[in-house]
């Protein structure tokens, strides 16, 4: 069946650091991926998506590849601040289905 | 509205009762979606509803668990002689569309619902 795969966090890194998150997926078909965003006590917000292979979505400073020869949407940014700690969720919905399908999550930390 | 609304945002409940969660989602928003996070669970998905009728119901993890939509919008997840394992942040989405590249799902806050 259709899986996401997220490194394990916590990432704790310091302001300013380079940001790189990885996800990998497995799924039938071409899948449309997800980056999502949860910030304390907060709902889970869209950060990015890309819909099809080589697909580069970006959004406040963060960027992911949809690479379909590796399988992955690794999520980066170049400089991260305080304000990006939270807990990014990988997610892919496949052309067919209907609900998404998440990773674990990795929660990210960034100190000043 | 503007947004995905969810009520209560936190439920304290005694194992055994009966709990009813509340989904209103963004207006025009026809697919609508609960899933469930817990820690260890990371985000299970529950439940789907396209307009009131609900074509996948297979994440439900007991009989226990049941939900409704009506008019095409507010959704209630009710869940019967709450366990303590039912702890968890129910979360509810919605989408313009339910399949494929603009199956694009917007969260709302959630509800915490503590058993003890």
């Amino acid at each position: 069946g259709n899986s996401v795969t997220q490194m394990e966090g916590p990432v704790t890194l310091s302001e300013e650091a380079f940001l790189t998150i990885n996800c990998t997926y497995t799924a039938t078909g071409y899948p449309s991926l997800f980056w999502y965003v949860q910030y304390p006590g907060e709902g889970l917000q869209l950060l990015l998506k890309a819909t099809k292979a080589d697909d580069k979505g970006s959004n406040k400073g963060f960027e992911a590849t949809y690479r379909k020869e590796t399988t992955s949407f690794h999520l980066e940014k170049g400089s991260v601040q305080v304000s990006d700690s939270a807990v990014y969720f990988c997610a892919l919905s496949d052309l067919g289905g209907t609900a998404l399908i998440f990773g674990k999550g990795t929660t990210l930390s960034v100190s000043s | 509205g503007a947004g995905v609304s969810q009520s209560p945002s936190n439920k304290v409940t005694e194992k055994g009762k009966d709990v009813e969660l509340r989904c209103d989602p963004i207006s025009g928003h026809t697919a609508l979606y609960w899933y469930r996070q817990s820690l260890g669970q990371g985000l299970e998905f529950l439940i789907y509803f396209q307009g009131n009728s609900a074509p996948d119901k297979s994440g439900l993890p007991s009989d226990r668990f049941s939900a409704e939509r009506t008019g095409g919008s507010v959704s209630t997840l009710t869940i019967q002689r709450t366990q303590q394992e039912d702890s968890a942040v129910y979360l509810c989405a919605s989408s313009l569309f339910a399949t494929g590249a603009k199956n694009i799902q917007y969260f709302g806050a959630g509800t915490r619902l503590s058993v003890l």
